[in-house]
């Protein structure tokens, strides 16, 4: 059983450029969400895609986006890089219940995306 | 919205010592509590959780976890700790009234155990 899986694993870009992450699911999963982990810090909530829709997000600004695909993977998208995007990126996912009295979130291992 | 405190950043243990790590949030309702560890070049790999019932939660490895309703707290212990739980550890809550089904981390508390 695959667990969560994250692609690339290291990315170097520039200050301006565009990046597209990915992330596949746990099998059986049909929640994913993003997460970016800065050095030395907890990872911070992005958002949060089921069926195909964005339905929450934290405290990051319209430069990152993302999708949903019908087979649950997800991708998240940012633009007009800063140096402050340098992050561990991390994916997660989950089953939704109902009521999300027993979500638990499993992680993948990372995109470390480094900005210059 | 809530926050989540590890104020132990960084401990330093000798093996077979009895470890304590603290973790306090700050909301007032309904909460799902969990510790996820992360292993020197590994990912982030869920420890133990709490959603109801039994306060006193046991995850893999032998950890457990107290959740103080009234202190607003989720400690996690180990009776005796070995080299190979040398890890980062996160705690995390989700606020369940909220309607919100997304993880509050705190910062982390960094252990390293000494052979």
């Amino acid at each position: 059983d695959a667990g969560v899986t994250q692609s690339p694993t290291h990315l170097i870009k520039t200050r301006g450029q565009q990046v597209t992450l990915r992330c596949s699911p746990k099998s059986g999963h049909d929640t994913v969400s993003w997460y970016q982990q800065a050095l030395g810090q907890g990872p911070q909530f992005i958002f949060q895609y089921y069926e195909e829709e964005e339905r929450q997000r934290g405290n990051f600004p319209d430069r990152f986006s993302g999708h949903q695909f019908p087979n649950y993977s997800s991708e998240l998208n940012v633009n007009a890089l800063l140096l402050g995007d340098s992050a561990l990126y991390l994916c997660a996912s989950s089953l939704r219940g109902t009521s999300g009295s027993t979500d638990t979130q499993y992680f993948g291992p990372g995109t470390r995306l480094t900005v210059l | 919205a809530q926050s989540v405190s590890q104020h132990n950043h960084h401990v330093i243990l000798s093996e077979a010592a009895s470890l304590e790590l603290g973790c306090n949030y700050s909301y007032g309702g309904t909460v799902n509590l969990f510790w996820y560890v992360q292993y020197p070049g590994q990912h982030l790999q869920l420890l133990l959780k709490y959603f109801s019932g039994d306060p006193l939660v046991k995850g893999i490895k032998g950890f457990e976890a107290e959740f103080i309703k009234s202190k607003f707290s989720f400690n996690l212990r180990k009776p005796s700790v070995q080299w190979s739980d040398t890890a980062e550890y996160f705690c995390a809550v989700n606020a369940m009234d909220t309607g919100r089904r997304a993880l509050t981390f705190g910062s982390g508390t960094r252990l390293q155990v000494q052979p």
